[in-house]
C-alpha cells in the first residue's frame, strides 16, 4: 500500500472557483503533512505544512488534516490562472530511518481564464 | 528563489555512456537529496546525504551512485546509461528535519537514454 495517494487529475476549473485537492495516507502514525506546488519544467516548492489535525490558513490557501479518516486536503479560494500547476502532498519517510519526504503522484490543476 | 542549481537541464545520450548530473547549492545546507520523477508518478528518493562524506540509499533502488566531497556539491553518476534510466532527476537540499522544514528543489535534469 502506498504511503500517500492522490488522484492525478487533471482537474480543470474556471477562474475564481474554490478548488479542493485531496490525499489519503496509510499510516495513522503520520503527523506532519506538506503541500508542494510544481510548475511545468520546474522543481517543487513548499506551499504549506501542517501538524496533526486541524486547519492551517495562508492567504488564499487552507490545508486541512482529518486524522480519523486519514485524509488531507488543500483548498484554494478565488483561484487564479497562475495557480495552474501540479500539487503534491507529502509526509516524512517512515521506513528504515531514511530521511526525506514521500510524495503522492500529484494532482494536475488547470485554472481556465 | 532557492539557490540550488542543476546541470545539465536536458541530456540525450546513447546507451552505455557514463553520465554525471551536477547539483550545487549555495545555502550551506548539510542535507541533500536526489529524487527521480517519471511523468504521472510519485517522486522517489534515490539518494540522500547528511553532510560531507555521508551518502545513503533512498527508498527506491537505483543503479546510480553519488558522492559528497564538498558541502555544496552532490553529483549523481550513472556508469553505463540504459533506456530504463530515462527520467527526470531532481536534486534538493534542506536544513533541519524535513517534517517541519522545507526541501528546496532544483529545476531538474531531464535525461533521455536512446
Amino acid at each position: 500500500q502506498k504511503e500517500v495517494e492522490q488522484d492525478p487529475g487533471p482537474l480543470s476549473v474556471p477562474e475564481g472557483a474554490i478548488v479542493s485537492l485531496n490525499c489519503t495516507y496509510s499510516n495513522s502514525a503520520f503527523q506532519y503533512f506538506m503541500w508542494y506546488r510544481q510548475y511545468s519544467r520546474k522543481g517543487p516548492e513548499l506551499l504549506m505544512y501542517t501538524y496533526s489535525s486541524g486547519n492551517k490558513e495562508d492567504g488564499r490557501f487552507t490545508a486541512q488534516v482529518d486524522k480519523s479518516s486519514k485524509y488531507i486536503s488543500l483548498f484554494i479560494r478565488d483561484s487564479q490562472p497562475s495557480d495552474s500547476a501540479t500539487y503534491l502532498c507529502a509526509t516524512p519517510l517512515a521506513r528504515g530511518g531514511a530521511d526525506g519526504l514521500t510524495f503522492g503522484k500529484g494532482t494536475h490543476l488547470i485554472i481556465q481564464p | 528563489e532557492a539557490d540550488i542549481y542543476q546541470t545539465p537541464r536536458y541530456l540525450v545520450i546513447g546507451t552505455g555512456k557514463k553520465i554525471t548530473l551536477e547539483c550545487s547549492q549555495t545555502m550551506g545546507h548539510d542535507k541533500m537529496y536526489w529524487y527521480q520523477q517519471d511523468p504521472g508518478m510519485e517522486l522517489h528518493l534515490i539518494h540522500y546525504s547528511y553532510g560531507v562524506n555521508s551518502t545513503e540509499k533512498g527508498d527506491l533502488s537505483s543503479e546510480s551512485t553519488v558522492s559528497r566531497i564538498r558541502t555544496e556539491h552532490f553529483p549523481l553518476t550513472l556508469e553505463s546509461a540504459r533506456p530504463s534510466h530515462t527520467s527526470q532527476y531532481l536534486c534538493a537540499s534542506s536544513t533541519g528535519w524535513v517534517g517541519t522544514g522545507e526541501l528546496f528543489f532544483g529545476e531538474g535534469s531531464r535525461l533521455t537514454v536512446l
